[in-house]
């Protein structure tokens, strides 16, 4: 079965600065990938995803994530982080048509 | 517009008890999902279903029951046998089976909480 790890489960940083957010996965084929961002007591909301299209993908609010086969990841980036970025964040891979395997789940920490 | 709706926002189950969350969507999407989230070990699947009258076992199905008579609407019923109910429960969907690249839409989620 598909996986993914998230390493890091807390992350914190200033704001402007750089945001990464760690993603691997395990899968013995070309996997369908996300990134899923959830505010406090809310739903998850979809950043942006892999479909093999592209190796680099534009997501929403300035996120983006690069696809490295050689390394088995799909690590998430911002450049500038702002205080509105503090949510959670979760990686997911596509197990089947019919499932979607999540990660534990990174928070991140904005300070002004 | 269109979107999930959850329902209540909160729940509070007694010993012994079982209680209904309900989840109902207008986006006419055939494949409808239960998470449950627990702080620290993400989204784990409880229940989902491909289209009306049908659904299978997520990995985390123990002490959980579902229902599909409708497309729109799909409950998830928590059980006296589910020993730690208290969690995070959101409900998701998405256009069909064989939508592998598509993205899910959540609902706001309900929280369950035991007295």
């Amino acid at each position: 079965a598909q996986s993914v790890t998230q390493l890091g489960s807390h992350v914190s940083v200033s704001e402007g600065a750089l945001v990464l957010l760690r993603c691997n996965y395990s899968s013995s084929v070309p996997p369908y990938l996300f990134w899923y961002v959830q505010y406090p007591n809310q739903g998850l909301q979809l950043l942006l995803k892999y479909t093999s299209a592209a190796t680099l993908v534009k997501g929403i609010n300035g996120f983006e994530a690069e696809f490295k086969k050689s390394e088995t990841s799909f690590h998430l980036t911002k450049p500038s982080a702002h205080m509105s970025d503090a949510a959670e964040y979760f990686c997911a891979v596509s197990d089947s048509p019919d499932k979607l395997i999540f990660g534990t789940g990174t928070r991140l920490q904005v300070f002004p | 517009d269109g979107g999930i709706t959850q329902s209540p926002k909160y729940l509070f189950r007694k010993e012994g008890q079982n209680v209904t969350l309900s989840c109902e969507q207008n986006l006419n999407h055939d494949a409808m999902y239960w998470y449950r989230q627990d702080p620290g070990q993400g989204l784990r699947l409880i229940y989902y279903s491909q289209i009306v009258n049908d659904f299978q076992k997520g990995d985390i199905a123990e002490g959980y029951s579902v229902s599909r008579e409708k497309k729109e609407s799909f409950p998830l019923t928590v059980t006296s046998a589910q020993k730690n109910p208290t969690a995070f429960y959101l409900c998701a969907s998405k256009p069909g089976r064989h939508a592998q690249g598509e993205k899910l839409f959540f609902g706001s989620g309900t929280q369950l909480s035991v007295l």
